[in-house]
C-alpha cells in the first residue's frame, strides 16, 4: 500500500497571507506526482503533473516544487484569496502503475477576507 | 468540449436495490477512472480501464461491484445489491495514455444515498 501524506491536515490563513503545504510519497520507483485543486461541490481540477527531481512549476501566484530523492513536494500560495480556498490534493503515480493515482487526503486552505 | 459527464448527478436508493452509475469520457481519450470519495478513505481508485480493457479493478470494493466499458465513449458501474456503506460520491476521469503525464479531468461526480 502506497503511502501518499499531506500536511497539514487543513490551515487558515488571512487574505494575503502567503502560505505552503508539504506532500510526501515513496521516494523510489516514482513516475510523477500531480497537484489537484477541489472546491466545494465541484470536481478536482489538476493544477501540475510533476516529473522531474528539481522541478519547478508555477501557475499564477501558486507554484510547486519537487523533490523525488527525499520524496516530498511543497505547493505556494503567494498573497491567498478567498478564491483560493478549496482541497489541494496531491497524487503519486509510481514506476509501474502507469497512470494509476494514489491520493493522498488533501490540505484544506480557507482564506480569511 | 463538454468534459467528462457522468449521470446521474443525485442518486438516492433503498438498501438491496441496483444502483447503475454512468460516464462518457472526453472525446479521444482513451483512459477512464472510476474513484469513490468519502469522509473516511478519501478519494480512492476503484478500478480503471485503457483502450476499454479494465487495468486493474484491484480497488473495486467486493463482488458487489463491477464495471463494464463496452465502447470508448461510455462506461458503466453498477453496484448490486447496493449497501448503506456505499453512500460516498463516485467520480469519473479521462485522460489520454497511461504511459504519460497528462493530468486527469473528472466529471462532476455522482453523490449516491443508500438508505
Amino acid at each position: 500500500i502506497l503511502n501518499v501524506e499531506q500536511s497539514p491536515q487543513s490551515l487558515h490563513v488571512q487574505e494575503g497571507d502567503s502560505t505552503n503545504f508539504t506532500c510526501s510519497f515513496p521516494s523510489s520507483n516514482f513516475y510523477a506526482l500531480h497537484w489537484y485543486r477541489w472546491e466545494t461541490a465541484k470536481s478536482p481540477e489538476a493544477l501540475f503533473v510533476m516529473t522531474l527531481n528539481g522541478d519547478e512549476k508555477k501557475k499564477g501566484r501558486i507554484s510547486a516544487t519537487l523533490n523525488t530523492k527525499e520524496g516530498y513536494s511543497y505547493l505556494y500560495i503567494k498573497g491567498s484569496q478567498p478564491e483560493d480556498s478549496a482541497t489541494y490534493l496531491c497524487a503519486f503515480v509510481g514506476g509501474t502503475s502507469y497512470g494509476k493515482l494514489t491520493f493522498g487526503q488533501g490540505t484544506i486552505l480557507t482564506v480569511h477576507p | 468540449d463538454a468534459g467528462v459527464i457522468q449521470s446521474p448527478r443525485h442518486e438516492v436508493t433503498e438498501m438491496g436495490q441496483e444502483v447503475t452509475l454512468r460516464c462518457k469520457p472526453i472525446s479521444g481519450h482513451n483512459s477512464l477512472f472510476w474513484y469513490r470519495q468519502t469522509m473516511m478513505r478519501g478519494l480512492e481508485l476503484l478500478i480503471y480501464f485503457n483502450n476499454n480493457v479494465p487495468i486493474d479493478d484491484s480497488g473495486m470494493p467486493e463482488d458487489r461491484f463491477s464495471a463494464k466499458m463496452p465502447n470508448a465513449s461510455f462506461s458503466t458501474l453498477k453496484i448490486q445489491p447496493s449497501e448503506p456503506r456505499d453512500s460516498a460520491v463516485y467520480f469519473c476521469a479521462s485522460t489520454s495514455g497511461l504511459t504519460t503525464y497528462n493530468e486527469q479531468f473528472f466529471g462532476p461526480g455522482t453523490r449516491l444515498t443508500v438508505l
